[in-house]
């Protein structure tokens, strides 16, 4: 079973600043990872499919990258409604487990 | 518009049943596998179980094989989670979501619902 590892747990920058997140699998995924936003009170949304791929109606300001066991998420220049936990997921094998997030916090 | 409007949720004792509804519109549901997600208050979120399109294929994470079944009636466009045996962590917000093939040969949860609260306590 895949297990998903991220890192940091959490992430002070403020409006302007890049952030740098890092997702790592415990054996290979290929390019088979995705990465949720979720805000309070929201549902995921889909952000990049196929670690670098946008999902449709995201800007261009998020952007991933990575292949087999490591993955990062850029955010450039934060906007104030980017503040707000970031999950990875593998869609490579069965289960289909989450990472334990990021939360990209306001400093 | 597509569209997922969960229903079911509420209060159930630990051993108890709860059926989870997913009624979708918008796009062709038959088309989509078609997943339930759950997230613990506070907690990660946790990929529960999916279906295939036509219904022929099922998988589900370890901790509710044998108690939790997904289904899907493609004529009333509606998934289903019927939950049996249930455990206090077993409490979460439970979202259905659809999934969308981009083609590379994978699949990914593109549209969500609004969730529902399922408690587990005695």
């Amino acid at each position: 079973e895949i297990v998903l590892t991220q890192s940091p747990a959490t992430l002070s920058l403020s409006p302007g600043d890049r952030a740098t997140l890092s997702c790592r699998a415990s054996q290979s995924v290929r390019s088979s990872l995705a990465w949720y936003q979720q805000k309070p009170g929201q549902a995921p949304r889909l952000l990049i499919y196929d670690a670098s791929n946008r999902a449709a109606g995201i800007p261009a300001r998020f952007s991933g990258s990575g292949s087999g066991t490591d993955f990062t998420l850029t955010i450039n220049s934060l906007e104030p409604e980017d503040f707000a936990v970031y999950y990875c997921h593998q869609r490579y094998s069965w289960p289909l487990p989450f990472g334990p997030g990021t939360k990209v916090e306001i400093k | 518009d597509v569209q997922l409007v969960e229903s079911g949720g509420g209060l159930v004792q630990p051993g108890g049943s709860l059926r989870l509804s997913c009624a979708a519109s918008g796009f062709a549901f038959n088309n989509y596998w078609m997943t339930w997600v759950r997230q613990a208050p506070g907690k990660v979120v946790e990929w529960v179980a999916n279906i295939k399109g036509d219904g022929s294929a099922e998988y589900y994470v370890e901790s509710v094989k044998g108690r939790f079944t997904i289904s899907r009636d493609n004529a009333q466009k509606s998934l289903y989670l019927q939950m049996d045996s249930l455990r206090v962590e077993d409490t979460a917000v439970y979202y259905c979501v659809r999934d969308t093939y981009y083609g590379s040969g994978s699949y990914y949860g593109d549209y969500w619902g609004q969730g529902t609260l399922v408690t587990v306590s005695s």
